[in-house]
């Protein structure tokens, strides 16, 4: 059973547009991550929201954690060709839950 | 050494046999996860293992697979009688420990296994 569901599943923007990647869940987290994936390489952490509500900056993105823990966002401002990667979203538990991820290209 | 490594980087294989993945943690870490990511699942968790306890096998799809951890350190995933579906890429992870907010697992990079 799929616990996560990200969307849009594909996203191809031109550099400098703005984009938003979303996480749903049926189920409350603990806490919930957002990792980023390379071809050929293993996913990379971004960041980690625990509080609902919650809202974290990385340089130009921004991640949201709804105020009951059940869903998250994340916002790319003025993408650039370096942001092109896979997203994924993670439900924290012993493991993590996975959703199946959001492939985004940016060109120049 | 710096990070999780893994091994083989790929392997192909026939149907009806039988692979061994390899899955070297970071130093220290107690905690050692086992993904599978496929194009139609997305990345899905196999097992993990924290410290001594008994592993959780929650995530494996079949008891053709299986896992091992010797010495708390490196990990062996086997799948017996390899299938077609079986075709992947086989993720392993460690953390300081299972569990907990924060917790962060370093991946490595993925052992992709093809069955012919």
């Amino acid at each position: 059973t799929q616990l996560l569901e990200q969307s849009p599943q594909f996203l191809s923007i031109q550099e400098g547009e703005n984009l938003t990647v979303y996480c749903n869940s049926s189920s409350v987290f603990s806490s919930l991550q957002w990792y980023r994936q390379e071809p050929g390489e293993g996913p990379v952490l971004l960041v980690t929201v625990v509080t609902g509500g919650e809202v974290k900056k990385l340089k130009r993105l921004t991640f949201q954690f709804g105020d009951a823990r059940k869903d998250s966002s994340l916002h790319i401002t003025a993408a650039q060709p370096g942001d092109t990667g896979l997203y994924l979203c993670a439900g924290v538990q012993a493991a993590l839950i996975f959703g199946k991820g959001t492939t985004l290209s940016v060109s120049s | 050494g710096a990070g999780v490594s893994q091994s083989p980087s790929n392997k192909v294989t026939e149907k009806g046999k039988d692979v061994e993945l390899r899955c070297d943690p970071i130093s220290g870490h107690t905690a050692l996860y086992w993904y599978r990511q496929s194009l139609g699942q997305g990345l899905e968790f196999l097992i993990y293992f924290q410290g001594n306890s008994a592993p959780d096998k929650s995530g494996l799809p079949s008891d053709r697979f299986s896992a091992e951890r010797t010495g708390g350190s490196v990990s062996t995933l086997t799948i017996q009688r390899t299938q077609q579906e079986d075709s992947a890429v086989y993720l392993c992870a460690s953390s300081w420990r299972a569990g907990g907010s924060y917790n962060e697992q370093f991946f490595g990079p993925g052992t992709r296994l093809t069955v012919l």
